[in-house]
């Protein structure tokens, strides 16, 4: 079993839809966890961290269940620039930060 | 803006040699990441330097080796290069675990 898996993708929405990303990590001491999202030929930037008790930032909101081990990323009102390959991150932090990415899902926002 | 910055952005290399690339953190980031991103993939992890010192390593053998300085860079050497050794290679740093990485634009390697 991989250490981070995601939604295969891709996903193709209108403009204006609501988008749910779903992730899943192997872990159980997995420690912090980030959503990123990564544009063609660019470098990760990050989008939000993920905490237990949820938290949303805008038309982003992200959820972490530690007992199934479960991450999601919501997306409200997509806009045509949300498109972009979206990766789901797990930092394990034993003695160092071993940070994994999940394979990444694509977004394409249609208008 | 990124405070990340890698150098060279593009760098064409034959099977065999051997590449350096090279990354500046933004000051007070004492650890620093490298990853290695093949097309259609999201980024592995190579290994980690904190202070100067390797603390922790992902699965990559020992001709990918690396140095964080004081002045807060860090360099990636690859020896022996082979074919698959070609991809974008990012250097991400942070203050923080808590804070989450930033990521330098990378640079695209390609062994012909």
């Amino acid at each position: 079993r991989k250490e981070v898996e995601q939604d295969p993708g891709p996903f193709n929405v209108p403009e204006g839809a609501t988008v749910a990303f779903n992730c899943t990590y192997s872990n159980s001491a997995s420690q912090s966890f980030f959503w990123y999202r990564q544009d063609c030929r660019k470098e990760p930037k990050l989008l939000m961290s993920v905490y237990s008790s949820g938290n949303e930032d805008g038309r982003f909101t992200a959820q972490l269940n530690r007992a199934s081990q479960y991450i999601s990323l919501l997306i409200r009102d997509s806009k045509l620039s949300d498109s972009a390959t979206y990766l789901c991150v797990v930092n394990l932090g034993t003695s160092y930060d071993k940070v994994i990415f999940g394979p990444g899902t694509s977004l394409s926002v249609i208008p | 803006e990124t405070g990340v910055t890698q150098s060279p952005t593009h760098l064409i290399k034959t099977r065999g040699q051997q590449v350096t690339l090279r990354c500046s953190s933004q000051s007070g980031h004492n650890t620093v990441s490298w990853y290695q991103q093949a097309l259609g993939q999201g980024p592995q992890f190579i290994f980690q330097y904190y202070r100067e010192e390797e603390n922790g390593r992902g699965n990559f053998p020992p001709r990918f080796s690396g140095l964080q300085f004081p002045n807060y860079s860090s360099e990636l050497n690859v020896n022996a290069l082979e074919l698959d050794d070609s991809a974008l290679y990012l250097c991400a740093s942070s203050p923080s675990r808590t804070y989450g990485y930033t990521f330098g634009s990378g640079t695209r390697l390609t062994v012909v």
